[in-house]
């Protein structure tokens, strides 16, 4: 099993572009999660997926969307990046719920220019 | 004031010694994780407790919910264990809040 993949692992992008975070898990979970990290700072929630078709903001939505039409793929949408979007982005899924383990991808480190 | 806290934010240690992470938070909560960030950046999950202590190998958690204070210990300490320890807790919004992490080196 690869657990969970994101794709790309690095990108450059220019102010304005947009791109699409690809999150790819074959664990069967409900649950997936997108969070950010910036240097010196915890993790910050993104947005958040129960299952296929539903989906939810988390701490820090603006300027991102989020679509689940299926169990194993969650990606995110930047439409008009900004400097500020410049991060390490970590797709991470649990079974059933937030009581349980999360499991990470490798990350994607963005950088906006 | 942030709601998680660790301390050390550095900690360098010698092959072999017992290494102490430590994480205070100020809300109440219904579970709380520890997580290892390798060098190369992957997040593995470490332990979730609620009470008491558990221990994994070398790794030992530890949790006293009254005076809300978690305890992460690495007893023989390697150079492989050399990481980013983030605590993260889970409130009664159950969505995470995590910890700025400890950044641990062990020298060989």
């Amino acid at each position: 099993n690869a657990g969970v993949t994101q794709t790309p692992k690095f990108r450059i992008l220019k102010i304005g572009q947009s791109m699409t975070l690809q999150c790819t898990q074959d664990m069967n979970h409900n649950y997936m999660y997108w969070y950010r990290q910036d240097p010196g700072m915890g993790l910050k929630l993104i947005y958040y997926s129960v299952g296929a078709g539903i989906t939810d903001k988390g701490e820090v939505p603006n300027g991102y969307n989020v679509s689940r039409s299926t169990t194993e793929d969650f990606p995110l949408r930047l439409e008009l990046a900004a400097p500020s979007q410049t991060s390490v982005y970590f797709c991470a899924t649990s079974p059933g719920g937030w009581a349980e383990t999360q499991y990470f991808g490798p990350g994607t480190r963005l950088l906006v220019l | 004031k942030n709601e998680v806290e660790q301390s050390p934010q550095n900690l360098t240690a010698q092959e072999g010694e017992f290494i102490t992470i430590n994480c205070s938070y100020s809300v109440g909560i219904s579970a709380l994780h520890w997580l290892q960030q390798h060098p190369g950046g992957g997040i593995v999950s470490l332990f979730m407790l609620s009470s008491g202590k558990k221990k994994h190998g070398r790794l030992i958690a530890t949790i006293n919910i009254q005076e809300k204070h978690s305890s992460l210990h690495i007893t023989a300490s390697h150079p492989r264990d050399s990481a980013v320890y983030i605590c993260a807790v889970r409130g009664s919004g159950d969505k995470l809040t995590f910890g700025t992490g400890t950044r641990l080196a062990v020298r060989p």
